[in-house]
Formats: C-alpha cells, structure tokens, sequence
C-alpha cells in the first residue's frame, strides 16, 4: 500500500516554544492530507484538511493561527504548533489521500506513523 | 450525542476465539464504512472497507454494516495474540478519502 512518513517521531519541547511536523507521501502524490490529533485513549480527532496550493481548511474549536498548515508541494505537508503549551501535548497523525486507481479502485486514506509531542 | 459510538473495552479473549466489535452510529447520512488497526504509539491501518449495507470478508475479518440499524460490526476468526490492538471504527459521507470520523476505539488483548 501507500507510504506515508512522519518526521519526528517524537518531540520534547518547552512551552512557548514552536515545533514543526512534516507529513511526506513516499510513493505517490497527495493533492489532499489530513491532519488528527489522538489524546490518550481517545479517538482521532481531525484537525483540518490541508490542500496543495491552497489555504487549510480547519475544524470547528481548532485555532488556524495556532496550529499553520503548509502543503507547498504535492508530497510534503506541514504541521506548525506555535506556542506551544502542555495542553498541545498529544499524538499527532497525518494521513494522504490516494486517489483510485485508474480502470477501478476507491479512493482512501493512508495513515503515517505518528508524531508524539510532550511540551513541558 | 457523539456520531459514533464505541464501547473502548478493553475486551481480553483466548487465542483461537472469535471477535466481535460493534459500533453505533447516528449519522444516517454516512455510506462508507471502515475498520482500522492501531497498535501502541502507531498510526492506524486500514483493515476493511464497506460500502453501504451487507457483509464483507477477507481472511479472518469480515465486516457487517446493517444500514437500517445505524450499527456496524468486525469478527475476527481464530484470533492472534498479534490481533492484540485497538481496533477503530469509522465512517464518511463522502468517498472514505473525505473527512473520517472515528470511534473511540476498543482495545482487544487475544491471551496465548
């Protein structure tokens, strides 16, 4: 299936400082990546959807000034939490469309592997 | 009220045993139905994928949705300890690329 890469996958940080995720499809193209936010023993939560030459499109309660969302390219999106507080602590995913193959196939979501953020 | 419902266990059964994990849902609007797999400190992984009502299997796992009840379910056949994760339910109005929302998860733990 596709390749989605996260980079870090962890990340210590103090609090007021700003901190930088990176979401890459390896193999393919995404014209569309999500970006979640999963608590402790909670769901995935979607934050915003993030287009390719485009602004983001943010979910309800979710601040576009806090959390920037960058897809400059079509293989590479970024997260941004500014300022970041203790509450922004959490495993934040992203995930990339694939579009259906041609002839058939459906199109669907690919999930990356994940970045743990602590702030202290 | 959350749009989807899903007990979060955690559901501890004998290796060999059959799974079965629910979820609800109030959203009648939603057509694609999915199940993902995530283990500690992962991203989730696309397990099975149905769309609308009827019965879906590949290998161990066959997925349910019964539209008219707002209720979907996953069995796992003969499970493995390494079936051991938290299983997601999901759901979308759209095509299953559009936006996704989430059960809570259940936490399944298969004892060797």
């Amino acid at each position: 299936g596709a390749v989605v890469s996260q980079h870090p996958s962890r990340v210590i940080c103090k609090s007021g400082t700003s901190v930088k995720i990176e979401c890459r499809s390896l193999d393919f193209q995404a014209t569309t990546m999500f970006w979640y936010r999963q608590f402790p023993k909670q769901s995935l939560m979607l934050m915003a959807t993030s287009n390719e030459g485009s602004k983001a499109t943010y979910e309800q309660g979710v601040e576009k000034d806090k959390f920037l969302i960058n897809h400059a390219s079509l293989t590479l999106s970024t997260l941004t939490v500014t300022s970041a507080h203790p509450e922004d602590s959490s495993f934040y995913i992203c995930s990339a469309r694939v579009p259906g193959l041609a002839g058939g196939g459906r199109e669907t979501q690919y999930f990356g592997p994940g970045t743990r953020l602590l702030v202290l | 009220q959350k749009e989807v419902e899903q007990d979060p266990g955690p559901l501890s059964v004998p290796e060999g045993a059959i799974v079965s994990l629910n979820c609800t849902y109030s959203n009648s609007a939603f057509q694609y139905f999915m199940w993902y797999r995530q283990y500690s400190r992962k991203g989730p992984e696309l397990l099975m994928y149905t769309y609308s009502s009827g019965n879906k299997e590949d290998g161990r796992f066959t997925a349910q949705v019964d539209k008219s009840s707002k209720y979907i379910s996953l069995f796992i056949r003969d499970s493995q300890p390494s079936d051991s994760a938290t299983y997601l339910c999901a759901m979308s109005v759209g095509s299953s690329a559009s936006k996704i929302i989430f059960g809570s998860g259940t936490r399944l733990s298969i004892r060797p």
